[in-house]
């Protein structure tokens, strides 16, 4: 199966500051890859799909980029509301797989 | 609205049996493929099975195949999960998503809770 691994596991920002996650595929994916934000209590939400496609509902500061095996989230200035964790994973090959997720926290 | 109710968890011994039920809504069911992700207690998200839209063809995680089985009823919008010897490592919030067969989930269900224990 393909391991999908995130970095950092914790990620701890400032209100306004810039975040970046990563997400690294044990095989290439090509750019089936998709971001889930999830906050405590909730369901995922579905925030980038096809490596890059902002899902409905969420703002233009998040961004994604990557193919192959090597991705990237970036959140241009972190808002309250975006302090959750996130999960990436890879829709190319059965089974589907997810990374651990990367917290991130309010410094 | 797209809304995604699930039900049928509960607390059950090792060995026993439950059937998950997700009644879908605010869109046609028919067209759409469908997941069951599982989140236990303090951990990541997990895939553990999905059905396409017509229900011909199904997928499972290792982990549990050959134990649950995917299926759905598109004139009754309802997804399923049969679940079949339990194990306490499959304690957990089973979540069912809209999609999954070619890009992520797009909707999901508030999820409900599976605890295997004897």
């Amino acid at each position: 199966e393909i391991v999908m691994t995130q970095s950092p596991a914790t990620l701890s920002v400032s209100p306004g500051e810039r975040a970046t996650l990563s997400c690294r595929a044990s095989q290439s994916v090509a750019s089936n890859l998709a971001w889930f934000q999830q906050r405590p209590g909730q369901p995922p939400r579905l925030l980038i799909y096809d490596a890059s496609t902002r899902a409905t509902g969420f703002p233009a500061r998040f961004s994604a980029s990557g193919s192959g095996t090597e991705f990237t989230l970036t959140i241009s200035s972190l808002q309250s509301e975006d302090f959750a964790v996130y999960y990436c994973q890879q829709y190319n090959d059965w089974p589907r797989t997810f990374g651990q997720g990367t917290k991130v926290e309010i410094k | 609205e797209v809304q995604l109710l699930a039900s049928g968890g509960g607390v059950v011994q090792p060995g026993g049996s439950l059937r998950l039920s997700c009644a879908a809504s605010g869109f046609t069911f028919g067209n759409y493929a469908m997941s069951w992700v599982r989140q236990a207690p303090g951990m990541g998200l997990e895939w553990v099975s999905t059905i396409t839209s017509t229900g011909s063809v199904t997928n499972y995680a290792d982990a549990v195949r050959g134990r649950f089985i995917i299926s759905r009823d598109n004139s009754q919008n309802t997804l399923y999960l049969q679940m079949n010897t339990l194990r306490a490592e499959d304690t957990a919030l089973y979540y069912c998503a809209r999609g999954g067969w070619k890009r992520g989930s797009d909707y999901w269900g508030q999820g409900t809770l599976v605890s295997v224990s004897s």
